[in-house]
């Protein structure tokens, strides 16, 4: 079984359109992200949830609006998208065991838009 | 905040060379440090984890090392195969919610 899936693996779609992202961990984790991968390789996170609830929120357009249904499901919502939005969006999940955080990682969403 | 920092961005090597990656970062204050793989394409695959507290952690030709007062770790690949090419990134957990990756280092290593 997949620990970190993520739906679709591949997103190509038009300018302005609204498209979602779904992510599901099966590792028991209580703490769930979404990154986003540019083009250079960089990973820059976006937000972070504990427990079903935003912990973490970098500098992103309000356009991106996360939503957890629950501590396995972690879905990214873009509205209106843009051409800058095209990037690899990675979700991933985590679980503090002592002195230790582990990050476990999906395959990624490669989003085109054109 | 915290910035994390690898070199060489790119590295190529001949089949069976050891070689070092190196990793980094400006604030000693982390929970742990995280090496993963990326295949061109792919996902994030985790290779090794050293706690703050730990000096090194090993798994076959793998081996890390962390000098947490010095900002720094290493991966050390011993006798590489082409099967090892890929970008490598270290990433830092801080606060155990976060965590805050490396610009990644392209390794090809060529037959």
């Amino acid at each position: 079984d997949t620990a970190v899936s993520q739906t679709p693996k591949y997103l190509v779609t038009q300018m302005g359109n609204d498209k979602s992202i779904k992510c599901e961990q099966n590792l028991g984790h209580d703490t769930m992200y979404w990154y986003k991968q540019d083009s250079k390789k960089f990973l820059k996170i976006m937000f972070s949830y504990n427990n079903k609830e935003l912990i973490i929120n970098e500098t992103v357009p309000n356009r991106f609006s996360p939503k957890s249904p629950d501590k396995a499901h972690l879905n990214l919502h873009i509205n209106s998208l843009e051409l800058g939005d095209s990037a690899v969006y990675f979700c991933a999940s985590s679980q503090r065991k002592g002195e230790y955080t582990e990050a476990f990682f999906g395959q990624g969403t490669r989003l085109t838009v054109v | 905040k915290q910035e994390v920092t690898q070199i060489p961005a790119a590295l190529s090597v001949p089949e069976g060379e050891n070689l070092v990656l190196n990793c980094s970062f400006t604030d000693s204050a982390i929970y742990n440090l995280q090496w993963f793989r990326q295949d061109p394409g792919k996902g994030l695959t985790s290779l090794l984890l050293i706690q703050s507290s730990q000096r090194e952690q090993t798994s076959g030709r793998l081996n890390a090392s962390l000098d947490k007062s010095s900002g720094r770790s290493t991966l050390y690949i011993a006798a590489s195969q082409p099967g090892d090419s890929a970008t490598y990134l270290c990433a830092v957990s801080q606060t155990g919610n976060q965590f805050y990756f490396g610009t990644g280092t392209s390794l090809t290593v060529i037959p």
